[in-house]
């Protein structure tokens, strides 16, 4: 089976503008979660998305959102950049995302630069 | 809330050396527990898991870790390392009712030739 795969794998952007990344699930799985990772925070859950519904929600700002389509990709917006919105942004999935013996697996991430 | 802490920051071993990282969790229920390793230049990877039963888990490349509910603990050893696990080593909770995963600050392991 193919991985996760993540969109673009670099960006680069300025303060105030908008971005969107993208994330395609391993076949069949349906849940879908993203975290972002800094050399200061380490890796923060941000939601996950399941069956096209937000499920769970980390302690974010509103100016971070997502969405999922009904083929289970998932797409974060960030709107209005702040420098510390510099990440590596990762997508995992699972296959139903709650069940005991659910397992995450993650792509290779979206390196977002904000200057 | 949940939390997860990672001992060492950074460790730094010679070949055939053995490793062990610590990892201990706040939880009081039921939880699901994770290593994870990021290679150099390559995503997050699932080493090893542990949902239920025998509390010592083996994982890939010859990783295995040890389960003590008592401690709150899940420490990561491998008997003999090698140059190539070089890594960031990532430990990770979840609890069953939930869906995301809670990460320690991660261990990066620095094996010299």
């Amino acid at each position: 089976k193919a991985g996760v795969t993540q969109t673009p794998r670099y960006l680069i952007k300025t303060r105030g503008q908008q971005v969107t990344l993208s994330c395609s699930p391993i076949s069949g799985h349906r849940s879908v979660s993203w975290y972002q990772q800094t050399p200061g925070q380490g890796l923060q859950f941000l939601f996950e998305y399941f069956s096209e519904t937000q499920r769970n929600k980390g302690n974010f700002p509103g100016r971070f959102s997502g969405r999922q389509f009904s083929n289970s990709r998932s797409e974060m917006n960030v709107s209005t950049l702040e420098l510390g919105d510099s990440a590596l942004y990762l997508c995992a999935s699972s296959s139903s995302g709650g069940a005991n013996t659910d397992t995450q697996y993650f792509g290779p991430g979206t390196r977002l630069t904000v200057l | 809330a949940q939390s997860v802490s990672q001992h060492n920051h950074h460790v730094i071993l010679s070949e055939a050396a053995s490793l062990e990282l610590g990892c201990n969790y706040s939880y009081g229920g039921t939880v699901n527990l994770f290593w994870y390793v990021q290679y150099p230049g390559q995503h997050l990877q699932l080493l090893l898991k542990y949902f239920s039963g025998d509390p010592l888990v083996k994982g890939i490349k010859g990783f295995e870790a040890e389960f003590i509910k008592s401690k709150f603990s899940f420490n990561l050893r491998k008997p003999s390392v090698q140059w190539s696990d070089t890594a960031e080593y990532f430990c990770a909770v979840k609890n069953q009712a939930g869906t995301a995963l809670i990460f320690g600050k991660g261990t990066t392991l620095s094996v010299s030739s």
